[in-house]
């Protein structure tokens, strides 16, 4: 298996424009997640959902973000519109539900918003 | 509300030092424990876990972490670090009500002088 893939790696946008970052977790599992990681604060959740529903979003810092996941083997973190304070390392994580599973992380997409 | 508590900041250490990071979490039901590396520059890797069993559990690279159920913790150790042993690490509780969703501590930075 390839892993979680994420895209794109990099990401540099202008102020105000949409950012949509996407995520194919490892084929059978079906718990999905999206963390932000900035030197400030941390590594955040923003949300994660199990069998392509949403779980809980209460980590998602604004009604500008929004997330989705219209099948098993896709998910999208969008941002419209963008500000330079989104500027972060976006992971996204897949698992299998329930207990005594674990996660595994994509490679990131660092996103620059000038 | 749930946390995971990591003492240590930033620890700095020399090549063949020992190395334990502290590690504490507020919940007091079943859980599942981790702890994650991220070598600078990369996305997260498990380290090592515990599920049940032996509290004493061994991952890769020589770490190991010892789960004290009274004291809430999950202690990481490794008797004698190296040079490429630096990076961040992550401690991360998986909640048996919380559907995977998995609660991160703050990180601890590791600096190994050669």
């Amino acid at each position: 298996d390839a892993g979680v893939i994420q895209s794109p790696r990099h990401e540099v946008t202008e102020m105000g424009q949409e950012v949509t970052l996407r995520c194919k977790p490892i084929s059978g599992h079906n718990s999905l997640f999206w963390y932000r990681q900035t030197m400030m604060r941390g590594l955040e959740l923003l949300i994660y959902f199990n069998n392509n529903v949403p779980i809980d979003d209460s980590g998602m810092p604004e009604d500008r973000f929004s997330a989705k996941m219209p099948n098993a083997s896709f998910s999208t973190l969008k941002i419209q519109p963008s500000e330079p304070r989104d500027s972060a390392v976006y992971f996204c994580a897949s698992s299998r539900v329930g207990l005594n599973t674990e996660a595994f992380f994509g490679q990131g997409t660092r996103l620059t918003v000038v | 509300a749930q946390s995971v508590s990591q003492h240590n900041h930033h620890v700095i250490l020399s090549e063949a030092a020992s190395l334990e990071l502290g590690c504490n979490y507020s919940y007091g039901g079943t859980v599942n424990l981790f702890w994650y590396v991220q070598y600078p520059g990369q996305h997260l890797q498990l380290l090592l876990k515990y599920f049940s069993g032996d509290p004493l559990v061994k991952g890769i690279k020589g770490f190991e972490a010892e789960f004290i159920k009274s004291k809430f913790s999950f202690n990481l150790r490794k008797p004698s670090v190296q040079w490429s042993d630096t990076a961040e690490y992550f401690c991360a509780v998986n909640l048996d009500n919380q559907g995977g969703k998995l609660i991160f501590g703050q990180g601890t930075e590791l600096s190994v002088k050669p």
